[in-house]
């Protein structure tokens, strides 16, 4: 399958700084990402869907001025956490999508960034 | 009532035993269908996927979809220690969504 990267993949902050996460699809051209947010022992949280150039979707709930999501090429997008305070602490996984002429698209997934904010 | 249903578990077999995963949705306009797995920290990862109703098999595992039911499951066959994961199925109807269930526990015991 596709390989989705992530980075950092742990990352400690100070509440107030800002964190950037970057995305990148390796070896093909997502046409979409998304943004999801985990909590232990739960499910996914999409946060926001993004197309290359153009502005984020965000969820209902989701600040987008708090998470601020650029998805500058078609291989990489960046999740920017700004003004982290102690609840934003998380783990963050981004997932890239490609159309698929056989069904239709194949999504996959980073490994995640896991954001710890002290 | 969620879009997708699926039981948290924990699950838990001995090494060699059939596992079956299953989940429930209620959107009859989901057509392409997803098993991921998840292990501790780390991202999820595709297994399988199905679009419309049927079976579709690789190696030991196996998807099958029944949307009359709108059930959909996944077998594991000679489950192993490394199987032991969170199993997500995941459901699309198309569009830009994909709608996750809340994923299912596994421990295979060896």
């Amino acid at each position: 399958g596709a390989v989705v990267s992530q980075h950092p993949s742990w990352v400690i902050c100070k509440s107030g700084t800002s964190v950037k996460i970057e995305c990148r699809s390796l070896d093909f051209q997502a046409t979409t990402m998304f943004w999801y947010r985990q909590f232990p022992k739960q499910s996914l949280m999409l946060m926001a869907t993004s197309n290359e150039g153009s502005k984020a979707t965000y969820e209902q709930g989701v600040e987008k001025d708090k998470f601020l999501i650029n998805h500058a090429s078609l291989t990489l997008s960046t999740l920017t956490v700004t003004s982290a305070h102690p609840e934003d602490s998380s783990f963050y996984i981004c997932s890239a999508r490609v159309t698929s002429g056989i069904w239709g698209y194949e999504q996959y997934f980073g490994p995640g960034t896991r954001l710890t904010v002290t | 009532q969620k879009e997708v249903e699926q039981d948290p578990g924990p699950l838990s077999v001995p090494e060699g035993a059939i596992v079956s995963l299953n989940c429930t949705y209620s959107n009859s306009a989901f057509q392409y269908f997803m098993w991921y797995r998840q292990y501790s920290r780390k991202g999820p990862e595709l297994l399988m996927y199905t679009y419309s109703s049927g079976n579709k098999e690789d190696g030991r595992f196996t998807a099958q979809v029944d949307k009359s039911s709108k059930y959909i499951s996944l077998f594991i066959r000679d489950s192993q220690p490394s199987d032991s994961a969170t199993y997500l199925c995941a459901m699309s109807a198309g569009g830009f969504k994909t709608i996750f269930g809340a994923g299912t526990r596994l421990f295979v015991k060896a």
